[in-house]
């Protein structure tokens, strides 16, 4: 059971607009920021989204992230096949002192 | 570039203690305001944080796993590593090393190694 609740998995048609969401509670989302991640089949996870909504270089700008309250979501616009991928959302615990993940989030492009 | 990369044991029997390291090469491991993590991911299920140490050798472990957990760093090596005792079939995972920031997460991560513990 993770600490974060994220839908176990999304898809759309090339070209459509994809949104993740990710649930948490005060000690994580509430007072801290959100990352996001994407794990392409077999390989590490790779930082999509920092801080709540900024894309380190060379993450394409069809990503982008936001954050209301003890919520975030990630918008995937222009979803290309390249983007079939497992997502997962990240903050920081208070109580744990450390992060805490989604169960993450499988996106599929029809 | 900062670049990760694990290496240990692909198989540990149990109740062994399962060791592995992490080099980091492109930076040094007690540059700037880093610290060092370990992150775990069973096969077809999320990721799980295991501790972190920076490189004045201070520790934060999980703990649900602290009873169990030794992370140290060798920074004339530029490596960390990471001990976990008494190990379980519920320890077989993928093990990732990673460069976190603190109350922001990880932002660089190693390969991951696959552990299977197993007699």
């Amino acid at each position: 059971q993770s600490v974060l609740t994220q839908p176990p998995s999304a898809s759309g048609t090339p070209g459509q607009r994809v949104t993740i969401s990710c649930s948490g509670s005060s000690s994580n989302i509430g007072s801290k920021t959100v990352s996001w991640y994407q794990q392409l089949p077999g390989t590490a996870p790779k930082l999509l989204i920092s801080t709540n909504n900024q894309r380190p270089s060379g993450v394409p700008d069809r990503f982008s992230g936001s954050k209301s309250g003890t919520s975030a979501s990630l918008a995937i616009s222009g979803l290309q096949s390249e983007d079939e991928a497992d997502y997962y959302c990240a903050a920081w615990d208070d109580s744990l002192n450390g992060p805490v993940f989604g169960g993450g989030t499988k996106v599929t492009v029809l | 570039q900062v670049q990760l990369q694990e290496s240990g044991p692909g198989l540990v029997k149990p109740p062994q203690t399962l060791s592995l390291t992490c080099s980091v090469s492109g930076g040094t491991i007690s540059s700037g305001s880093y610290y060092w993590s370990w992150i775990r991911q069973p096969a077809g299920k999320g990721l799980e944080w295991i501790g972190r140490i920076y490189t004045s050798g201070t520790t934060t472990y999980n703990p649900s796993l602290k009873s169990r957990v030794t992370i140290s760093v060798d920074t004339s090596k530029n490596q960390f590593s990471l001990r976990l005792s008494s190990v379980t079939a519920a320890d077989t995972a993928v093990y990732y090393c990673a460069r976190d920031r603190l109350w922001f997460g990880p932002d660089i991560w190693g390969q991951g190694t696959m552990v299977t513990v197993s007699s």
